[in-house]
């Protein structure tokens, strides 16, 4: 069964430095999201990603993050000068249609120090 | 703005216990809600959904009700097995023109005893 990949599975990084965290999403989706979770809080969405541009992003996703799809495969999340607060597990999903069920990768760990 | 909260949890009970977990949204339109869990070290998983009032979704014999009147998809299974240990997400989706970004409630850990 085709599934989400993440990679990798645990970044640590130092303040200041920029991450970027990859993901595969499903091959015949066409709507890509990240969500992270910050340890003992809730899944938050960060922002959504359709036909090469983001459809939606919420407030957390200011001027420090980025996404991109690079190629046909492979969707970046990238955080420009990471800061303590980012420490948290990024998940990525992907659906076929913005309704469908979406489909989510196992996270990425960041941890920053 | 949608939200959703959960019982508070860790949730731990015996084998063949009956199990319920309470979700409760609040939403400015017609959600569709979700249970999403998630195994140790894996992603989460969508475990069942209801896409409109009275709807019940059901898989590997957890159930849960869309109750439009009094705002709930409460997560229920009649006899829990070691292997359900997980954390469970109640969630909720708006249909509107942007996407579906899922909104989570704060998750429930369950542990199931032998």
């Amino acid at each position: 069964e085709p599934e989400v990949t993440q990679t990798p599975s645990h970044q640590v990084t130092q303040m200041g430095q920029e991450v970027i965290l990859r993901c595969v999403p499903i091959s015949n989706h066409l709507y890509f999201y990240w969500y992270r979770q910050i340890l003992g809080q809730k899944v938050e969405f960060l922002v959504s990603f359709y036909n090469n541009e983001i459809s939606e992003k919420s407030e957390i996703f200011d001027d420090q993050f980025s996404v991109e799809r690079p190629d046909g495969s492979n969707f970046t999340l990238k955080i420009r000068s990471t800061k303590l607060e980012d420490s948290a597990m990024y998940f990525c999903a992907s659906n076929r249609g913005r309704s469908d069920t979406q489909y989510f990768g196992p996270g990425t760990r960041l941890t920053v120090l | 703005g949608d939200s959703v909260t959960q019982m508070e949890g860790p949730v731990t009970l015996s084998e063949e216990a009956f199990l319920t977990i309470n979700c409760t949204y609040t939403a400015t339109g017609y959600p569709s809600l979700f249970w999403y869990v998630q195994y140790p070290g894996e992603g989460l998983q969508l475990l069942l959904k209801a896409t409109k009032a009275d709807d019940k979704g059901s898989n590997k014999g957890f159930e849960a009700t869309y109750r439009k009147e009094t705002t709930s998809f409460h997560l229920e299974k009649g006899s829990v097995q070691v292997s359900d240990s997980a954390v469970y997400f109640c969630a909720l989706s708006e249909r509107g023109t942007s996407g579906s970004r899922l909104t989570f409630g704060e998750g429930t850990q369950l542990t199931v005893n032998p």
